[in-house]
């Protein structure tokens, strides 16, 4: 059975820092891309960034190009988001998500997500 | 960006009644190269993550009901719930993945009249 577990989410100053993980389990983990997707609460879902599968290529938002870092780990079945430079409007629920094996661009595995709150 | 607009943004529906949600996105989505839409559909419960139903516009995930269905191609797409079931109460996202970002809809919420 597939999981993934988020980590990392809290609150934190506009400015700062937040590195969140993704373990994942119960597939081969270094087969597929990975993705960040969040919802801001009471909304709707956005697409954050993804990475291919030997970490050779990462897409991003543009609003958060430049300040967001997608990596993973495929010794440790872990992907992780490097988030510097936070601002209130990044204020989420951060969902890591496991592509598809015939659609790699699309999330189809998704964890219970880790809560991010940018607030002073 | 391709910006997708779902409507309705809400709708109620007798159980046992078909529910319809539409998407339109802002340009294209089909790629003539494979001849596929590049459009994906979610339901999402409270307090669960999303759950991918509906890939290629019209293709159903392993294990999903088939009285879950997609069609459409091009910029409009729907998705139907031919018998509407309590267990289907839930927000339903449609999502293109032609270009980058990928983006979604803003959600239809479906509930029981």
């Amino acid at each position: 059975e597939v999981q993934l577990v988020e980590s990392g989410g809290g609150l934190v100053q506009p400015g700062g820092s937040l590195r969140l993980s993704c373990a994942a389990s119960g597939f081969t983990f270094s087969r597929y891309w990975m993705t960040w997707v969040r919802q801001v609460p009471g909304k709707g879902l956005e697409w954050v960034a993804n990475i291919k599968e030997d970490g050779s290529e990462e897409h991003y938002l543009d609003s958060v190009k430049g300040r967001f870092t997608i990596s993973r780990d495929n010794a440790q079945k872990s992907l992780y988001l490097q988030m510097n430079s936070l601002r209130a409007e990044d204020t989420a629920l951060y969902h890591c998500a496991r592509n598809g094996a015939v659609v790699t661009a699309i999330p189809v595995d998704w964890g219970p997500g880790t809560l991010v709150t940018v607030s002073s | 960006d391709i910006v997708m607009t779902q409507s309705p943004d809400s709708l109620a529906v007798s159980l046992g009644e078909r529910a319809t949600i539409n998407c339109k996105s802002s340009q294209s989505v089909l790629y003539s190269s494979n001849n596929k839409n590049y459009l994906a559909w979610y339901q999402h419960k409270p307090g669960q993550p999303p759950k991918l139903l509906i890939y290629w516009a019209s293709t159903r995930q392993s294990g999903v009901p088939d009285r879950f269905s997609g069609s459409g191609s091009g910029t409009e797409f729907t998705l139907t719930i031919s018998s509407l079931q309590a267990e289907d109460v839930a927000v339903y996202y449609c999502h293109q993945h032609y270009t980058t970002p990928p983006t979604f809809g803003q959600g239809t919420k479906v509930d029981i009249k």
